[in-house]
């Protein structure tokens, strides 16, 4: 099932603008990542933030967590046309899980120079 | 760093075909994890292990099955490839942390299409 729910779907900014992805989810989490993957490419980790967690920083970016709301955002400031690519929020469900992740749908950024 | 591969990028198959999907990491993590990722879904799970030989379905197994002999090596088999089967297959590994927060680390995805 996908718990994850990102929005928007689509954003386009110009180079040096900040861009804010958001992620919701439904059920109790261990911790919340940001994955990023390049046109074709597999994903890359970008930044875990734990369940206790409010916010964590990872030099231009910066992610929040919200348990209540069960939303998480993830800011690039000062965007670059290389961070064009798709972004995609996971959670790890509470209890035991082996890592398994549920992934959402992704947002796909585009970087314009 | 990790390094998981995957056996190929590109691969062209034939209805009712058997298929195999390789994967392999080179950092002795105990999980591993195949997804299947299609536009505007995202990447499902379609099965993952956590030890040599033990295996889990995942959200999406019907059609699938999976492999895993030795702890590197992780095989998806599509025992007779349909058209739906078309997609990006992703392969992911990563190892157990006390507390969990485990991250995953992807190989390149192949993309499979079926005739």
């Amino acid at each position: 099932s996908q718990q994850g729910e990102e929005d928007p779907q689509a954003l386009s900014i110009q180079e040096g603008e900040n861009a804010t992805m958001n992620c919701s989810y439904k059920t109790s989490i261990n911790n919340l990542q940001w994955y990023r993957q390049n046109s074709g490419r597999g994903l890359v980790h970008l930044i875990l933030i734990r369940s206790n967690e409010r916010e964590k920083h990872s030099g231009r970016l910066r992610v929040t967590l919200d348990t209540s709301k069960k939303s998480s955002s993830l800011l690039i400031t000062a965007s670059r046309a290389a961070d064009t690519a798709s972004y995609f929020c996971a959670t790890e469900a509470g209890g035991t899980s082996y890592g398994k992740l549920t992934f959402g749908q992704g947002t796909i950024l585009t970087v314009h120079p | 760093d990790v390094k998981v591969t995957q056996s190929s990028r590109y691969l062209v198959k034939r209805t009712g075909e058997k298929v195999f999907l390789e994967c392999v990491q080179d950092m002795d993590h105990e999980n591993m994890f195949w997804y299947r990722q299609d536009p505007g879904l995202g990447l499902r799970l379609i099965y993952f292990s956590y030890d040599v030989k033990m295996k889990e379905k995942g959200d999406i197994p019907e059609g699938y099955s999976v492999s895993r002999e030795k702890k590197e090596r992780f095989s998806l088999i599509l025992e007779s490839a349909s058209t739906n089967q078309t997609s990006m297959y992703l392969c992911a590994s990563s190892n157990p942390r006390t507390g969990g927060q485990e991250t995953q680390y992807f190989g390149p995805g192949t993309r499979l299409l079926v005739l």
